[in-house]
This record gives C-alpha cells, sequence and structure tokens, in this order.
C-alpha cells in the first residue's frame, strides 16, 4: 500500500526553525515529484514547495522562498521541509503529497507563536 | 501565485447530480489538466481525479471529471451523505512552475 506518514510538527516562537519529515512507503519516492502543501486553520489548500525526481529542480510558493528548504533522503526514502524564520502566519497543517497529488499523508501541524 | 477559480458552496438533495467547476488559464488547466479532491471535515485531501478522468482504482464511479478548454469540472451523480465535503481542483502551472489550488467549493446534501 502506498503511504505517507509526516512528523516533526508543533509549537515554535517566531525566528525560531523547524524540521518536517515525511516516511514514504509502497514505493520510490525519489521515483516520483513530491511536494508539500499547507493549510491554514479553517481555510482552503496552498501549494508550499515541490521536488522533482531529478532533486535539482526546487520549486518555491514566494512566501517561503529564501526560509524554507525541500530535500529528501533515499536512505530512509522520506522527504523533508527545513523550515527556519518562521513566522506567525506560517501556522498551519503541513502535508506531504505525491505526484499529481494523488497521495497524501494524514498532516502534521505547526504553530508559531507570536 | 494566481490560483484556479471555484464558486464557494454548492447544496444539492440526496440522489441528485452536482456539477462543481474550476477554471484556470491555458498554462494550468488547459494544458496539463487538472486534479480533483474531495476532504471531508477532519482529514486530509483525498484523491478522486487526475489529469481529467483518470480515477484511481477503488474510487467509485459516481465522481467522474471533464474538461473543456480552461476549465475543468467533476460531476457528481447519487450525491450521498457522505459526499458532504471540500472540494478542490488543482492543477501544474507551466508559467509560473507552481502548483495552483482552487479556493474549494463546499457541497452541502441537504
Amino acid at each position: 500500500e502506498v503511504q505517507l506518514v509526516e512528523s516533526g510538527g508543533g509549537l515554535v516562537q517566531a525566528g525560531g526553525s523547524l524540521r518536517l519529515s515525511c516516511e514514504a512507503s509502497g514505493f520510490i519516492l525519489s521515483d516520483s515529484w513530491m511536494s508539500w502543501v499547507r493549510q491554514f486553520p479553517g481555510k482552503g489548500l496552498e501549494w508550499v514547495a515541490t521536488i522533482a525526481e531529478d532533486e535539482v529542480k526546487k520549486f518555491y510558493v514566494d512566501s517561503v522562498k529564501g526560509r524554507f528548504t525541500i530535500s529528501r533522503d533515499v536512505a530512509t526514502n522520506s522527504l523533508y521541509l527545513q523550515m527556519n524564520s518562521l513566522r506567525a502566519d506560517d501556522t498551519a497543517v503541513y502535508y506531504c503529497a505525491k505526484d499529481t497529488m494523488d497521495v497524501w499523508g494524514q498532516g502534521t501541524t505547526v504553530t508559531v507563536s507570536s | 501565485q494566481a490560483g484556479l477559480t471555484q464558486p464557494p458552496s454548492v447544496s444539492k438533495g440526496l440522489r441528485q447530480t452536482a456539477t462543481l467547476t474550476c477554471t484556470g488559464n491555458r498554462y494550468n488547466v488547459g494544458n496539463q489538466g487538472a486534479t480533483w479532491l474531495q476532504q471531508r471535515q477532519g482529514h486530509p485531501p483525498k484523491l478522486l481525479s487526475y489529469r481529467n478522468n483518470n480515477r484511481p482504482s477503488g474510487m467509485s464511479e459516481r465522481f467522474s471529471a471533464s474538461r473543456s478548454g480552461d476549465t475543468t469540472s467533476l460531476t457528481i451523480t447519487g450525491i450521498q451523505p457522505e459526499d458532504e465535503a471540500d472540494y478542490y481542483c488543482s492543477a501544474w502551472d507551466t508559467s509560473l512552475s507552481a502548483w495552483v489550488f482552487g479556493g474549494g467549493t463546499k457541497l452541502t446534501v441537504l
């Protein structure tokens, strides 16, 4: 069964850092484009970042450029999102998603206190 | 980044048919096609269809998607109580090199 499991969320002060993880099972993560998507409380979905199969191409929404970094590890079959200089408006549930958004994890909650 | 346009809400009765629309442009919906997602309250999004009308295995045939130009539509037939949810469209935008999402349509089952 293809599955994604996120972890690493929590409460952090503004200006702090967090590293989110997304462990994949049932497929080889490095064979797929992978994305992070977030959902602000009571709101819709917002794309955050995508990493291509070649690991060279990485794309970010403007609001996180220079602060967030997407990466992956073949050995652990995991996707990561390093989040630095966190702001209150980064507070959201963060999901990882595979390819054409065909598989989603259950999400991990990030709360940034000001 | 500009998003896709969806109506905010639709209400339908049991066993009726709902058609939800999502409009983009030639760089996203009109180019790569769209993905449709269902999100029930308190749950993560779930794939309904991708690249317009490719249903994942096990997905009910009551859900079908289509595309005409820059607009994609999701049709839900024989509406059931469990269909009450938020429905999102998304597409890769080749001009922005970004995924874009619609704001979501809340389907209320009367």
